[in-house]
């Protein structure tokens, strides 16, 4: 088992470039997640997703988009990327609602 | 919206130092209770969880955690830590909001263990 797996694991982006993030997961989890770390402000929740198909709108959505076409990838979209999207981004997946969740190693994105 | 409070951002202890780290949360209906640790370059691993039942939870690596209802805190505990304990702890609370349980961390507590 992988578990959670991110690619790329780094980036550097000018801005308004364009760029996908993608997380894996062989787990067979109904619920992903996309959080950004910063410094001081823990995790804060992007979006989220509760089976294939669906998506919904976590604490800081702006800027990001996603999508879950198949239960065991979960994409996160940058459509124009500003510096402020500067950050370590990490992808977790759950089997349950209720359950613990299963983090990526990370994907750390620079926006200059 | 529930949130979470993690009082203390830095600690800084000596090996064999006791531990015990702040969690704090704002969600009056059932919670499942969670920390995680982040090692140094590293992904966020679960310590341990709490869901029903017993009050105090063992995790890995000698850490526990007390859940005080009354108190909505959510405690973590080690009697002595080592070096390898530095790392950044999260706490997190997952409480239902609308017709999902969304996971909602705290800031998280930078610990530095000097050998």
């Amino acid at each position: 088992n992988a578990g959670v797996t991110q690619t790329p694991k780094f980036r550097v982006l000018k801005t308004g470039q364009s760029m996908t993030l993608l997380c894996a997961q062989d787990m067979n989890h109904e619920y992903m997640y996309w959080y950004r770390q910063d410094p001081g402000m823990g995790l804060r929740l992007i979006h989220y997703s509760v089976g294939e198909g669906t998506t919904a709108k976590g604490e800081v959505p702006d800027g990001y988009n996603v999508s879950r076409l198949k239960k065991q990838n979960f994409l996160l979209g940058l459509e124009s990327a500003a510096p402020s999207q500067t950050s370590v981004y990490f992808c977790a997946s759950r089997a349950g609602q209720v359950n613990e969740q299963y983090f990526g190693p990370g994907t750390r994105l620079t926006v200059t | 919206a529930q949130s979470v409070s993690q009082h203390n951002h830095h600690v800084i202890l000596s090996e064999a130092a006791s531990l015990e780290l702040g969690c704090n949360y704002s969600y009056g209906g059932t919670v499942n209770l969670f920390w995680y640790v982040q090692y140094p370059g590293q992904h966020l691993q679960l310590l341990l969880k709490y869901f029903s039942g017993d009050p105090l939870v063992k995790g890995i690596k000698g850490f526990e955690a007390e859940f005080i209802k009354s108190k909505f805190s959510f405690n973590l505990r080690k009697p002595s830590v080592q070096w390898s304990d530095t790392a950044e702890y999260f706490c997190a609370v997952n409480a239902r909001a609308g017709g999902s349980y969304i996971p909602t961390f705290g800031r998280g507590t930078s610990l530095i263990v000097h050998p």
